[in-house]
């Protein structure tokens, strides 16, 4: 089965703090994907990678940062955590049609 | 841009069937899925469909797609109190570098 995890399920930040978000896959993918999760907003797009090193942004990469520095891992940076950053943070990983998941990392800024 | 949009809840009786449905905008849609999240949790792929397809079925679950009106449906049979989730739908337009676009999802709620 493929497995995408993510380092941690909660976490609570205070504002100002610099936030690394992990992300591992064990499939050899080579699209890998940061959402967040709102109520009522579905996901939106934060930034993906579709190699090594390479970076694209997505639909709200304000206030964001990743780094790809190996195939199997992802990372989402959040530089100095607001309290509008708080949600529910998804990360995904792709080869052809099949997407997958992780169980998703609640951050909570306060 | 692209869009998707599903209704945000649909509540089913045990046993009978559920459809949920969802539409989308991008015309080069290339993927169509349907996710499942239960609480708490990420999302679950429960299915995909490629466009040049109009049905695909696996085991309770049905898709339908209509590409000309660029509309998607789930029908879950013999619906469970364990189908009680969130459903996403999302499209893709093509086979690997760009990423998902997701509906709201929407609440199915099983009554027993």
């Amino acid at each position: 089965d493929v497995k995408v995890t993510q380092s941690s399920r909660y976490l609570v930040k205070r504002t100002g703090e610099k936030v690394f978000l992990e992300c591992v896959q064990d499939m050899d993918h080579e699209n890998m994907f940061w959402y967040r999760q709102d109520p009522g907003l579905g996901l939106r797009l934060i930034y993906f990678s579709y190699d090594v090193k390479m970076k694209e942004k997505g639909d709200i990469p304000e206030g964001y940062s990743v780094s790809r520095e190996k195939k199997e891992r992802f990372s989402l940076i959040l530089e100095s955590a607001s309290t509008n950053q708080t949600s529910m943070y998804l990360c995904a990983s792709r080869k052809l049609a099949e997407a997958f998941f992780g169980q998703g990392t609640r951050l909570t800024v306060v | 841009g692209e869009d998707v949009e599903q209704s945000l809840f649909l509540s089913v009786r045990e046993g009978d069937s559920s459809v949920i449905n969802c539409t989308y905008t991008d015309s080069s849609s290339t993927y169509l899925y349907w996710y499942k999240q239960e609480p708490g949790a990420g999302l679950q792929l429960l299915t995909y469909i490629f466009s040049n397809m109009d049905m695909k079925q696996d085991q309770r679950l049905t898709v339908l797609l209509n590409k000309k009106d660029k509309h998607l449906s789930l029908r879950i049979a013999d619906t469970q109190t364990g189908d009680s989730a969130i459903y996403f739908c999302a499209d893709s337009p093509d086979t690997g570098r760009r990423a998902l676009t997701f509906g709201s999802g929407t609440r199915l709620q099983v009554q027993p």
